[in-house]
This record gives C-alpha cells, structure tokens and sequence, in this order.
C-alpha cells in the first residue's frame, strides 16, 4: 500500500508570497491532519480533516488555512508569508475513526524556505 | 493544556549500550500514547503506542509502558544499534486526530 505523499518536497518562496501544499493520504484513510516542525516550536498542529470537514485546528493565525477533497487529498495555504514560516510542513492520515483511528501515518514533509 | 515533555538530548551511546529516554505527560483523561522516529530527511514513523494504562507497546526491540501513576510512557531498548541513530518523539493524542509532541530526543549511536 502506498504511502502519505506530499508535493513539492521543496519549496522557495519569498516574504509576501502564498503557498498552497498538498498531500495524498494514504487509501482509505480519511482524515489528514497538519503539523508545522521548525527547531524552535518544535512540531505543532495546525488542522484536521475529516471527510472534507475541519474537525480541530491548532493556534495559528488565519493565514493558515486547509480543505481536503471528496478523495481524502488535502491542501493547506499559507497566505502573506513571513519569514517564521520557514519550516517542515508534515501531513498524516490515518482512519480517523475506531480503535485504530489515533495511528497517524506522515508523509515525507515539504520543507518551505521564505526568504 | 496537555503536554509532554521528554528528556533532553542529544543522546549518545555506544553499540549494544542499554537505551532509556524518559517521557511524561499532562492531560485530561487518559490519552493515547505514542512514539515516533524521524531519520534525517524524512517524516516521522510510528514506532510503538499504548491506548490505556499498564499497556506495553513494542516494536524493533523498543518498548514502552503505559504508566498512569507517573504519566510516563519511557521508551527502552535492551541493545541499540547504530541504525537506531535518529530523533525520537514521544506523543500523546490529544482528541480528533490532534497529536501533541515533546521536544524530541536526537540519539546517536557509536560504534
């Protein structure tokens, strides 16, 4: 079975700019959830989706935002960048649901740099 | 809030050295515990998890027990190996797929 991917892996984008990422969970998870890893923070969630509904949110700040689509793929967008925003974006999936719903599965990450 | 705060790093130890990285928690309830492992360049992998109390979760030759007295879920393996070198996370599930990590524990391992 395939795993979570998420594209780009790689991302330069400059003070100002949006970003939109994007994630493939893997078959037959539906629920996506996103975290933000940079060397200070740590790694911090940002949002869940499940069956295209937003189910919690972390503390960020409204320029960050997600959806998932009736496939279970998710994108978050980052608007008016900063340069905090320089991180390893990680997405999971999992089942969302059940006994076995709190086993997340992450993706390899995009690593967006703003400069 | 919850938390989860894990013992400072970096770790380092040498082949078939005993490992211990101790983890505890604060939270409401009784979450689901976790660890995860991140090599260099990738994401993070499940490595083991508990669901409730007195529950030992093992995978690889690591283990962790579920201990509610002390809210801890300490990861140990009996013989690390240098493949072991990678930072590990210990997490607790914090309600509707929300996973809060501790700070993360890089281990190194010499041969």
């Amino acid at each position: 079975k395939a795993g979570v991917t998420q594209t780009p892996r790689y991302l330069i984008k400059t003070r100002g700019q949006q970003v939109t990422l994007s994630c493939s969970p893997i078959s037959g998870h539906r629920s996506v959830s996103w975290y933000q890893q940079t060397p200070g923070q740590g790694l911090q969630f940002l949002f869940e989706y499940f069956s295209e509904t937003q189910r919690n949110k972390g503390n960020f700040p409204g320029r960050f935002s997600g959806r998932q689509f009736s496939n279970s793929r998710s994108e978050m967008n980052v608007s008016t960048l900063e340069l905090g925003d320089s991180a390893l974006y990680l997405c999971a999936s999992s089942l969302g649901q059940g006994t076995m719903g709190y086993e997340q599965y992450f993706g390899p990450g995009t690593r967006l740099t703003v400069t | 809030g919850d938390s989860v705060t894990q013992m400072e790093g970096p770790v380092t130890l040498s082949e078939e050295a005993f490992l211990t990285i101790n983890c505890t928690y604060t939270a409401t309830g009784y979450p689901s515990l976790f660890w995860y492992v991140q090599y260099p360049g990738e994401g993070l992998q499940l490595l083991l998890k508990a669901t409730k109390a007195d529950d030992k979760g093992s995978n690889k030759g690591f283990e962790a027990t579920y201990r509610k007295e002390t809210t801890s879920f300490h990861l140990e393996k009996g013989s690390v190996q240098v493949s072991d070198s990678a930072v590990y996370f210990c997490a607790l599930g914090a309600g509707a797929q929300k996973l809060v990590f501790g700070q993360g524990t890089r281990l190194t391992i010499n041969p």
